[in-house]
């Protein structure tokens, strides 16, 4: 079946402690992105990959690291995650990146984190 | 840069009455336009596009959506509602560059689907 999977599901944490929330697709995409979701905010993108070892800034990157090492993993790390954080996370890719390779994008289910 | 603005954060509305979802984007060149629904707990999925060719695009479960260009508007439309259909409603903008290069989804702040029995 074709998917994006995150984990965990659920994460509560406290401030300062490194973690990372874990994206990958079975779908051969290029191009994965992170979004967060917070109420009344919609979702905003934190950063995204055109492909292996390319990566870059989206709209909200402050406070978050990616990594691009394998087409089919895209993580994003908290290295010391604070109370403005805690917010509904998802992971998304597509085929491609540019226009002419457009297709549907796929969204995971969603990592909800509490930072305390 | 494009952005989009939906009108009403929460939209209550009776089963089987119709319901519009007002989208309205703000962009400089041709752009393509989503509606992604998200049920509770789960993530988005798209429900349908505008790319190109006719203006009226539809949905297998009954929603429909039509560009307008001069009003630069894509408002959601199902004339039936179901319980269902409750769900939050995101509508998205890409522009549609001619050339190369990566392109980025602009959401919407999303629209809350009440179906009241």
């Amino acid at each position: 079946e074709a998917q994006v999977t995150q984990n965990p599901r659920y994460l509560i944490t406290v401030t300062g402690k490194k973690l990372t929330v874990t994206c990958s697709q079975n779908m051969n995409h290029e191009y994965m992105s992170w979004y967060r979701q917070d109420p009344g905010l919609g979702l905003r993108q934190i950063y995204y990959s055109m492909n292996v070892e390319v990566t870059d800034k989206g709209d909200v990157p402050e406070g978050y690291k990616v990594s691009r090492k394998e087409k089919r993993n895209f993580p994003l790390i908290l290295e010391s995650p604070s109370p403005n954080q805690t917010s509904l996370y998802f992971c998304a890719s597509r085929l491609g990146a540019g226009v002419s390779s457009y297709n549907e994008q796929f969204f995971g289910p969603g990592t909800r984190l509490t930072v305390l | 840069a494009q952005s989009v603005t939906q009108l009403d954060s929460q939209v209550p509305v009776f089963e089987e009455a119709p319901v519009e979802l007002r989208c309205n984007y703000s962009s400089s060149v041709s752009v393509y336009l989503f509606w992604y629904v998200q049920y509770p707990n789960q993530g988005l999925q798209l429900l349908l596009k505008y790319l190109s060719g006719s203006t009226l695009v539809e949905s297998i479960n009954g929603f429909e959506a039509e560009f307008n260009k001069s009003q630069t508007s894509f408002h959601l439309r199902k004339p039936s509602v179901h319980i269902s259909d409750t769900a939050e409603y995101f509508c998205a903008v890409s522009v549609a560059y001619s050339g190369a290069g990566s392109y980025q989804l602009t959401f919407g702040k999303g629209t809350k689907l009440s179906v009241i029995p």
